[in-house]
Parts: C-alpha cells; sequence; structure tokens
C-alpha cells in the first residue's frame, strides 16, 4: 500500500534561518505532488505543484521554492523565513484520474 | 468564479444523534466533488467523493454525502454521531475540466463538535 512521510513534525525556526522541509512517498510511482500551507487550522492554500522529477509549479508568489529530485521525494525550502511563514505545512500526493489526494501528518513551523 | 461554501464554521451535536455538515459549491458542469476530515495537528484524510451515479455516496466510518444537483450541495451526515467523530471537515471540488487536483477548491472547514 502506498504510504507518504513527511518530516519533522515541529519545528521552531529564527527569522532569516533556511528551511527544509521533506516528504517522501512509497508504494506509488509517477505521484503527483503538493504543497499545502494551513493558516490558523483552516483554509488550505495550494504551494507548489509536481508532476514529475524537476517539475515544478508555483502557485503563488512567496519566500519559498519546492524541489523534486527523486520520482517520489518533494522538498519545500526557503533561504531566509520570515515570520509570515509561519504555518502547517502538509505534503500530499495522488495518481492521474479523479483520485483523491493523500495527505502526510504535517510539519508545524513556527518562526520567531 | 468557482468557490466551495461550507455555511458554518461549527456545528455542535449530541453523541447519538444524526449529524450533518453543509457544504454548497459554484462550478460550471457536472463537478466531483471530496470530503476530507482532519485530526487535530494531523494530516487531512479522504472520506469520501462523489463523481457520477447513485447522489447517496457512502464513505469511511459510517459517513454518507448526498449530491444535490439542483441545490448544488453536496452535504456530509451520518445517522449517529460519535464523540470521536470530533474534528475539522473539509469540502472540496473539482471541476470536470479539470486535469487533475492541481485545480481542487476547498472550503474554509466546518469544525465538528460531538458532546457526550
Amino acid at each position: 500500500s502506498q504510504t507518504i512521510h513527511q518530516w519533522p513534525a515541529t519545528l521552531v525556526q529564527p527569522v532569516g534561518s533556511p528551511l527544509s522541509l521533506e516528504c517522501t512517498v512509497e508504494g506509488t510511482s509517477n505521484p503527483n505532488l503538493y504543497w499545502y500551507r494551513q493558516a490558523a487550522g483552516r483554509g488550505l492554500q495550494l504551494l507548489f505543484y509536481s508532476v514529475g522529477i524537476g517539475q515544478i509549479s508555483s502557485e503563488v508568489p512567496q519566500n519559498l521554492s519546492a524541489s523534486r529530485p527523486q520520482d517520489r521525494q518533494f522538498i519545500l525550502s526557503s533561504k531566509k523565513l520570515l515570520l509570515s511563514d509561519s504555518g502547517f505545512y502538509l505534503c500530499a500526493w495522488s495518481g492521474t484520474g479523479v483520485i483523491p489526494l493523500h495527505f502526510g501528518n504535517g510539519t508545524r513551523l513556527t518562526v520567531t | 468564479a468557482q468557490s466551495v461554501a461550507q455555511p458554518e464554521d461549527q456545528v455542535n451535536v449530541a453523541e447519538g444523534n444524526p449529524l450533518t455538515v453543509k457544504c454548497t459549491y459554484s462550478v460550471s458542469g457536472n463537478p466531483y466533488l471530496f470530503w476530507y476530515v482532519q485530526y487535530p495537528n494531523r494530516g487531512l484524510q479522504f472520506l469520501l467523493k462523489y463523481i457520477t451515479g447513485d447522489n447517496l455516496v457512502k464513505g469511511s466510518y459510517g459517513f454518507e454525502a448526498e449530491f444535490n444537483k439542483s441545490q448544488t450541495s453536496f452535504h456530509l451526515k451520518k445517522p449517529s454521531a460519535l464523540v470521536s467523530d470530533s474534528a475539522l471537515y473539509f469540502c472540496a471540488v473539482r471541476a470536470p475540466n479539470a486535469g487533475n487536483n492541481r485545480k481542487l477548491i476547498w472550503g474554509l472547514g466546518t469544525s465538528l463538535a460531538v458532546n457526550p
């Protein structure tokens, strides 16, 4: 069966520090991968989307970037964190067709 | 513009009573509709989806949802609520011409509290 791993679960980083969040998927190949941010425990905002290695679409302009160095690995990064980058970050994958999203357990990022 | 509305920020229900979490949408054509649940500090879990066919869809944990095209609604229901159903529920819709989940439109979520 397919599983998705996301780490770390929580992270506290000072303003101006770099960020790297990692997400890996097991049990499937060529998944569509997504990074979401959830603010204030509610609304979901799609940040990045990838259909394959090295193929990244950014949905909103921001201080973050994403990379997909391997088929089942998706990384969210920042060179210098801002206070406004605090939030709950969720990685998800899906197959092609009308397939539901499968989410990781998220990373709670606090920028101080 | 395409949109999804969950008109209630919070729903409170007594354990054992039926529950309904409302969702309405505005999408051209015949949409694909989804419900997800989120427990505290966890990712979202897929509950059920409607693509076509029977308007009543059954999903995980005893939940079901009814697609009503004339009212453009997809309300989530459960005949008998459990305290463990307390969580945040999200409705999402995808237009039929959207090629993938990149174009998934999310509601803002409804917090369900089931009281013992």
